[in-house]
């Protein structure tokens, strides 16, 4: 399937500070979906992104999709405890693949 | 409520004797999918199925069988479970069979431990 490589691997932040998560293919992207999974939890869809170069906020997560259509990230501003968890990317054409997904562990 | 639906929550069981994980989504989804998650793997795909009647390989099918036989179930099975089937299991559904396009559900998950 289509292969999404995710770095970090796991940050470790104080809350207030940002975090951003990397994901990136080596081929071309038709759509990139990004999802959260809780501690404890199952992975929960957050957003969906289609178009080169496109930008989506939600409150205080962005997400943007590049230009090339091979990578995206996702970069929370001042994050608090409950953004907490496993953050993955995941991309395919017939079926999707995610990534190894970023671990963020917020320290109040 | 919409939702999907796997049993057992939590299961241990011993090398080589049968078992499966049941999956249901209420949702009339076409697409439904399981994945397994290991620490630092993720979430692999183990089969999907597009629609009734149809079903693939993911990444990682050996030592599993899946079969769709209606559309709200899809059921995983084991049928000589190893120590290194021991994970975490995930059951996700979708509302068409382009799956790379539409969101997925997930359900609460399986954690199998075989011993």
């Amino acid at each position: 399937g289509q292969q999404v490589m995710q770095i970090p691997q796991y940050q470790h932040v104080q809350e207030g500070e940002d975090f951003t998560t990397y994901c990136n293919s080596s081929t071309t992207l038709s759509n990139i979906q990004w999802y959260k999974q809780r501690p404890g939890g199952h992975p929960v869809f957050l957003i969906q992104l289609v178009k080169s170069g496109e930008v989506k906020k939600q409150k205080r997560l962005t997400f943007q999709f590049g230009e090339a259509k091979k990578n995206s990230s996702l970069h929370i501003t001042a994050t608090q405890t409950t953004d907490v968890g496993t953050y993955f990317c995941a991309a395919g054409y017939s079926t999707l693949t995610f990534g190894k997904g970023t671990m963020l562990l917020v320290s109040p | 409520e919409a939702q999907v639906t796997q049993n057992p929550r939590y299961l241990i069981t011993v090398t080589g004797k049968k078992l499966t994980v049941t999956c249901s989504q209420n949702m009339n989804h076409e697409y439904m999918s399981w994945y397994r998650q290991d620490p630092g793997l993720g979430l692999r795909q183990i089969y999907y199925s597009m629609n009734v009647e149809v079903t693939d390989k993911g990444d990682v099918p050996e030592g599993y069988k899946v079969s769709r036989k209606e559309k709200r179930n899809f059921p995983l099975i084991l049928e000589s479970p190893s120590p290194n089937q021991t994970s975490l299991y995930f059951c996700a559904s979708s509302t068409s069979g382009q799956a790379y396009n539409e969101k997925l559900f997930f359900g609460s998950g399986t954690q199998l431990s075989v011993l």
